[in-house]
């Protein structure tokens, strides 16, 4: 299994207060994703990033930015949490196979439930 | 635009073999992606399809036909654990994965 760690693994926060979830992977994979997943809409891209200090947005940004300043963390902020932000939150990790048939898989880490009150 | 369909739910009989679709409409293509996902964990990688045709790994199987922005799931003789959520997803051109909502598979005795 690819070594991916996200923290904290539940949190609860009130409106309005910022909110940073880590994710940190020890195989040295080029790019990190921030996934948050409700129902009825599946996993949905938030941002991502292809490699130290280089990101790039997904389908639902707002109200999020990231950071990614070594290879290992990928960091996502909430910066003023709404309601709407309640959610489960996944990191994810992909490496891509130059030269070769693309076998690109998404390892998964083990989510982060937020609940904003 | 980015779009990829699947069954909200389906329900079998263990022992069984049940089929999920997939239809994309995707601004580039990498290659379908199915996972499985069961309830309150992280969703783990099935299957891989990048050319037209079938890929078979043990009791599962997995279809593409590109002209068509079609795939399908097979799981065969049904089991109990294979309930869970199967989530077709799509690598575009952008390194990104598109998924589709996902199909509840429940297994029934």
């Amino acid at each position: 299994d690819a070594g991916i760690t996200q923290s904290p693994r539940h949190k609860v926060t009130e409106t309005g207060t910022p909110v940073t979830l880590r994710c940190h992977q020890t195989e040295n994979h080029r790019y990190m994703y921030w996934y948050r997943q409700d129902p009825g809409h599946g996993l949905r891209l938030i941002h991502y990033s292809y490699g130290v200090k280089d990101t790039d947005k997904g389908e639902v940004s707002d109200g999020y930015s990231v950071s990614r300043s070594k290879t290992e963390d990928f960091l996502l902020t909430l910066e003023s949490a709404t309601s709407s932000q309640t959610s489960v939150y996944f990191c994810a990790i992909s490496e891509p196979s130059l030269g070769k048939p693309t076998n690109e898989k998404l390892f998964f880490g083990s989510g982060t439930q937020l609940s904003v009150l | 635009g980015q779009n990829i369909d699947q069954p909200t739910e389906m329900t079998a009989t263990e022992g069984a073999i049940v089929q999920i679709n997939c239809t994309y409409q995707t601004s580039g293509f990498n290659g379908l992606f199915w996972y499985q996902q069961h309830a309150g964990e992280a969703p783990t990688f099935l299957s891989y399809n990048v050319l037209d045709g079938l890929e078979e790994k043990g009791r599962f199987s997995s279809f593409l036909s590109r002209s068509k922005g079609y795939s399908y799931l097979l799981l065969k003789e049904l089991q109990m654990k294979d309930s869970a959520s199967y989530l077709c997803a799509v690598l575009d051109y952008g390194q990104n994965f598109v998924f589709g909502p996902g199909t509840r598979l429940s297994v029934l005795p």
